[in-house]
């Protein structure tokens, strides 16, 4: 197994630039998630899904899209690049309920 | 919205020193994980706790939930230089399923 994959593992965008972090899990977990992470700030909610077709919002959604077509995949769009979205972003995976979360490799984004 | 504060931020200690980090949540939580992430990692899953008053050991790492289930920590006991990194707790709603992370324990040793 896999675990969770997330591609690219870099990337820089200009200012209103719009891309797709890519996210794939093969564990057949219900529960995918989306955190960005910065200095002091901790890892921050930034969309969930509890299942194939669910999406919800976390704690900073704004400025991100997601969708959850099937199962395995959970991919997470800016629409327009702007610098305060330049972060590290991570993809987790877990089954529903209290169990534990699988992170991805993380994509480190860069806006200018 | 539910919050989970951590502190302290960073933290140095000389090898063989004890080091704890606090987790303190704005609502009663169905559980609390805790996380480590080693510099430039992804964090790692480490342990959960879901009883009210709960202690669980690993080696030298002592993990508490608190009775009310709002709280927790973490225990080092004698840090050695493995020990560098950002611990996390991670507390779960059981209202949302939301898992939400606290802003993290940095943890620096120094040999």
């Amino acid at each position: 197994n896999a675990g969770v994959t997330q591609t690219p593992k870099f990337q820089v965008l200009k200012t209103g630039q719009s891309m797709t972090l890519q996210c794939a899990q093969d564990m057949n977990h219900e529960y995918m998630s989306w955190y960005r992470q910065d200095p002091g700030m901790g890892l921050r909610l930034i969309h969930y899904s509890v299942g194939a077709g669910i999406t919800d919002q976390g704690e900073v959604p704004n400025g991100y899209n997601v969708s959850r077509s099937t199962t395995e995949d959970f991919p997470l769009r800016l629409l327009s690049a702007a610098p305060s979205q330049t972060s590290v972003y991570f993809c987790a995976s877990r089954y529903q309920g209290g169990t534990e979360a699988f992170f991805g490799q993380g994509t480190r984004l860069t806006v200018v | 919205g539910q919050q989970v504060m951590q502190i302290p931020q960073y933290q140095h200690v000389q090898e063989g020193e004890d080091f704890t980090t606090y987790c303190n949540s704005s609502t009663t939580l169905s559980n609390i994980q805790w996380y480590k992430q080693r510099p430039g990692g992804h964090p790692v899953f480490l342990i959960q706790l879901v009883k009210s008053g709960e202690v669980k050991k690993q080696k030298r790492l002592t993990f508490q939930f608190g009775e009310a289930k709002k709280n927790s920590s973490l225990h080092i006991t004698a840090t050695q230089t493995t020990d560098v990194g950002t611990y996390f707790c991670a507390g779960l709603s059981s209202n949302t399923g939301k898992l939400i992370f606290g802003q993290g324990t940095t943890l620096q040793v120094k040999p």
